[in-house]
C-alpha cells in the first residue's frame, strides 16, 4: 500500500552494526506499529505509538528502540544488530473507526539479514 | 501473551477445489476477530473483521464465520483459484484493542 513506506525494502549487515528502520505514512493516522514477522510466528508486536507521544512496548521490545518523529513518521532501531534479528520487518498504521475497531494498514516490508 | 492459532500451517489445493482453514483465539474479553490476506512480496491486506457470535462475512468467492464462545473462526474459500494463492492471516482484537496475530496458512492453488 503505497500510503504507507518503508525503507530500506532490504538490508544486509554485520553483527553489532546500529540499524534503522524508516517508516512513512500519508493516511493522517494516529496510531502506527512495528511488526517482524518470523515463519511460521505470525506477525509478532515490537513497539506500538497511538500518538507523537505516546510509545509502548509490544511483545518483542529487547533489543529494539522506536521513535515517533512526527505523526507521519516511525522508526525502528537495532543498537547493535544480532543474528536472531534477521526478520521481514512490518510497519502498520490504523485509526480508530466508528464502534472502536481498528482496521491496520501496513507497508511493504523491510527484509533484514544480519549476518 | 494471547494464544491464536491456525490450522493448518500450509495447504496445497487444485485450481476450482473448495477449502477451508481454521483461526482459533481467547474466548475471554473478545473484541473483534480480523482476518488478512498476505500474497508474497506484498503486504497484509484486511479481508473481513467480525464482531458479533454468528456473524457470517462473504466476499466473493471467500467468506468467513465466527464463533466466539467456543473461540474460532473459519475462512472458506469456494472454487479456489491460482491468484488465491497466498497466506491467510487471523489476528484477535482483545478489549484493550491491540492486535494478536496467529501464524497464518499458506495456502497454494496449482492450475
Amino acid at each position: 500500500d503505497a500510503d504507507v513506506t518503508q525503507t530500506p525494502r532490504n538490508r544486509i549487515t554485520k553483527t553489532g552494526k546500529r540499524i534503522m528502520l524508516e517508516c512513512s505514512q500519508t493516511k493522517g493516522h494516529d496510531r502506527m506499529y512495528w511488526y517482524r514477522q518470523d515463519p511460521g510466528l505470525g506477525l509478532r508486536l515490537i513497539y506500538y505509538s497511538f500518538d507523537v507521544k505516546d510509545i509502548n512496548k509490544g511483545e518483542i521490545s529487547d533489543g529494539y528502540s522506536v521513535s515517533r518523529q512526527a505523526q507521519a513518521k516511525f522508526s525502528l532501531s537495532l543498537e547493535s544488530a544480532i543474528p536472531n534479528q534477521t526478520a521481514l520487518y512490518f510497519c502498520a498504521t490504523s485509526k480508530v473507526r466508528t464502534g472502536g475497531l481498528e482496521e491496520q494498514f501496513f507497508g511493504p516490508g523491510t527484509r533484514l539479514t544480519v549476518l | 501473551i494471547l494464544n491464536v492459532e491456525q490450522s493448518p500451517q500450509s495447504l496445497h489445493v487444485q485450481e476450482g477445489d473448495s477449502t477451508n482453514f481454521t483461526c482459533s483465539f481467547p474466548s475471554s474479553n473478545f473484541y473483534a476477530l480480523h482476518w488478512y490476506r498476505w500474497e508474497t512480496a506484498k503486504s497484509p491486506k484486511a479481508l473481513f473483521v467480525m464482531t458479533l457470535n454468528g456473524d457470517e462475512k462473504k466476499k466473493g468467492r471467500i467468506s468467513a464465520t465466527l464463533n466466539t464462545k467456543e473461540g474460532y473462526s473459519y475462512l472458506y474459500i469456494k472454487g479456489s483459484q491460482p491468484e488465491d494463492s497466498a497466506t491467510y492471516l487471523c489476528a484477535f482484537n482483545n478489549a484493550g484493542n491491540m492486535l494478536t496475530f496467529g501464524g497464518g496458512t499458506r495456502l497454494m492453488v496449482k492450475p
